[in-house]
């Protein structure tokens, strides 16, 4: 069974600080790999997608794909408030026009101002 | 308007009850999804439809009727529900993903409490 695992949390950052949000999956030729960022009673969010090795950076967000370890990553620099949210790992399963994409549990993230 | 659209955003109803949730696109996808999000697990997919096709059913039970008459339009007709099927319902769409680059864009849920 394919599987997206994430560490629950929560993690606890000061403001202003690095939070690294960490995910490993389980299907070896998965392709694409997906962030979102979920508020509480809100619905999840798209923040970054990665679909070779190395780094991707948006702003503050910078995504890290590893293929040969099956980890992902996303870390945040500048941690506002704001970021306070549960962030879920989503990977894609092999195989061109696959619909089935497999989300992790979530981390939740909190800042502390 | 832009976006995903979910109708109701809350609903209750009794395990003998028939209600559907609907799902409205605006950005021109050629696929919508249906996912289950529950308390302390991952988001469960499902369904999906593509270009009014279904392509994927995930084992869910008949309690769970889904319809796509168009590919902006999307609902999943609910009957005789348990308890347990209390949660989050997400309808999401995206592009083909035999296009490429396909991120699901999600609508704001519906809050379903069975009693």
């Amino acid at each position: 069974q394919k599987e997206v695992e994430q560490n629950s949390g929560p993690l606890s950052v000061p403001e202003g600080a690095i939070a690294s949000l960490n995910c490993t999956y389980s299907d070896r030729v998965s392709q694409s790999f997906f962030w979102y960022r979920q508020y509480s009673g809100k619905s999840p969010e798209l923040i970054m997608s990665i679909y070779s090795n190395g780094d991707k950076e948006d702003g503050r967000f910078t995504a890290q794909l590893n293929k040969a370890s099956q980890y992902v990553s996303l870390l945040i620099r500048d941690s506002q408030p704001s970021d306070s949210a549960t962030y879920l790992c989503a990977v894609t399963h092999a195989g061109a026009g696959s619909y089935q994409l497999t989300f992790g549990k979530g981390t939740k993230l909190s800042v502390i101002p | 308007e832009t976006g995903v659209t979910q109708t109701p955003r809350h609903l209750v109803m009794g395990m003998t009850n028939k209600k559907s949730l609907k799902c409205e696109q605006h950005l021109g996808h050629n696929a919508m999804y249906w996912y289950k999000q529950s308390a302390k697990k991952p988001l469960e997919l499902m369904f999906v439809y593509s270009l009014e096709e279904r392509v994927e059913n995930n084992s869910v039970p008949s309690r769970f009727s889904p319809e796509c008459p168009n590919s902006s339009h999307l609902f999943l007709h609910l009957h005789t529900l348990q308890p347990e099927d209390s949660a989050l319902y997400l309808c999401a769409s995206s592009h083909d993903p035999g296009q490429g680059d396909s991120p699901l864009h999600f609508g704001n849920g519906t809050r379903l409490t069975v009693t």
